[in-house]
């Protein structure tokens, strides 16, 4: 069982609200990363930290921003929901090691609706 | 494209059966990590070949890699109904700062 963990595990809200998703790892892991997901469809990277205070954009534009404060800790936020918000979000962490990509964990997601 | 493309889009096979799904990608990579993926939830680690591999193996899973050919097929062998589950190759080109890119899977569905 991976040490990472997301809330909530699900979420409606109105347009317009301000929501925060949680991610954190207890492994120590340097890199963090979020992705979004619609049912059947490909993972899009959207944000991206290598360490504290270190964050980059995916590929994928997103109006969400996230921070990296503490190691453990990478949060996702959005300013004012909308219904195109609407889908599955996953938080992942893996660590620096010989291959410069190494197994990533993944939490059990948050699946956003926007009403 | 930075991801790798999962193919067939879908798989259906009966218990015992094996499944075997590719992998293509376009650039050169340092290794390839396949996951696993249950409905609605987080991605599973299952294997990682480097490029210096040719054939790599853990339990029911065969993984290979053919850089010539910037393409890897995952076997499962002796299928299972619990093997059901969308599969997600990711390459990993080495020179990105450790960003991981998925494409769509492979959707295998195993009937008992």
């Amino acid at each position: 069982e991976a040490d990472i963990y997301q809330t909530p595990r699900y979420l409606v809200i109105g347009t317009g609200k301000k929501i925060t998703l949680e991610c954190s790892q207890t492994m120590g892991h340097d890199k963090m990363y979020w992705y979004q997901q619609d049912p059947g469809m490909e993972l899009h990277l959207i944000h991206y930290s290598y360490g504290v205070n270190s964050t980059e954009k995916g590929d994928l534009s997103s109006e969400s921003t996230v921070s990296r404060i503490r190691t453990e800790h990478f949060p996702l936020t959005l300013e004012s929901a909308r219904p195109s918000h609407t889908s599955q979000y996953l938080c992942a962490s893996s660590e620096f090691g010989e291959d410069l990509n190494t197994e990533a964990f993944f939490g059990q997601g948050t699946r956003l609706t926007v009403v | 494209s930075q991801q790798g493309e999962e193919d067939p889009q879908a798989l259906s096979i009966q218990e015992g059966e094996n499944a075997t799904m590719n992998c293509s990608y376009k650039t050169s990579i340092n290794n390839l990590q396949w996951y696993r993926q249950n409905s609605g939830r987080g991605l599973v680690h299952l294997i990682l070949i480097r490029s210096n591999e040719r054939e790599k193996h853990s339990g029911r899973l065969r993984v290979t890699l053919d850089t010539s050919k910037k393409s890897s097929s995952l076997l499962i062998t002796a299928s299972r109904a619990a093997d059901t589950a969308s599969y997600f190759c990711a390459p990993d080109r080495g020179s990105t700062l450790g960003r991981l890119y998925f494409g769509r899977g492979t959707q295998l569905t195993v009937w008992p």
